[in-house]
């Protein structure tokens, strides 16, 4: 059964500091990855998919990396900001998601 | 753009009551998903569906739940008798195709007393 961790659980920074969340999976046989953005009491927000195909994606101030054979995603936010503070989920794809228990993250101004 | 949208989106109910939880996907897309957050855990997977029919399903998902498109936009999830761990955020989720992301709904928080 796959299983999903993120490390740390929680995290502060202060303001404009550059950080890495870490998501980590057992079993390598995915199609894809997902990093959702979660405020709370609210939905899911997509912040990057990354094919099996790929090694990274892009988008704005975060860039999102998949190595499959180590059963690793690593989510980099560049120069943080306040309003970055949210619960940060990753998720396996193959016939379903198979969701982190998220990484709550708090930017302090 | 187009989003899936959930109602109602708090749910407060009875022990014992049915309960049933509505999605409108977004028009095109073929594959429909509910997954649950009980407060403080993980996004659960509870069920697909494709064709009409459940293409796959967890161990959550016993007999006392069960999904449904009563027509071309609805969505929805029952749950025939609610127990107090049935108190959770549910949402729900679409796609287009097979391999495509999904796209998920804001959610309702189910209350059970």
């Amino acid at each position: 059964k796959q299983e999903v961790t993120q490390i740390p659980a929680a995290l502060s920074v202060p303001e404009g500091e550059n950080l890495v969340l870490n998501c980590s999976f057992t079993d390598s046989a995915i199609y894809n990855l997902q990093w959702f953005r979660q405020d709370p009491g609210k939905g899911l927000t997509s912040l990057l998919l990354i094919q099996s195909s790929q090694r990274e994606q892009t988008s704005g101030r975060l860039n999102a990396s998949l190595d499959k054979s180590s059963g690793r995603s690593t989510l980099y936010i560049a120069a943080s900001q306040p309003g970055d503070s949210a619960t940060y989920l990753c998720a396996v794809i193959r016939n379903q998601f198979y969701f982190g228990t998220g990484t709550s993250l708090t930017v302090i101004p | 753009e187009p989003e899936v949208t959930q109602t109602p989106s708090h749910q407060v109910t009875q022990m014992g009551q049915e309960v049933i939880l509505r999605c409108v996907p977004i028009s095109n897309h073929l594959y429909f998903y509910w997954y649950r957050q009980i407060l403080g855990q993980k996004v659960e997977f509870l069920v697909s569906f494709y064709n009409n029919e459940i293409s796959e399903k967890s161990e959550i998902f016993d007999d006392q739940f069960s999904v449904e498109r009563p027509d071309g936009s609805n969505f929805t999830l029952k749950i025939r008798s609610t127990k107090l761990e049935d108190s959770a955020m549910y949402f729900c989720a679409s796609k287009p195709g097979s391999i495509d992301t999904q796209y998920f709904g804001p959610g309702t928080r189910l209350t059970v007393l």
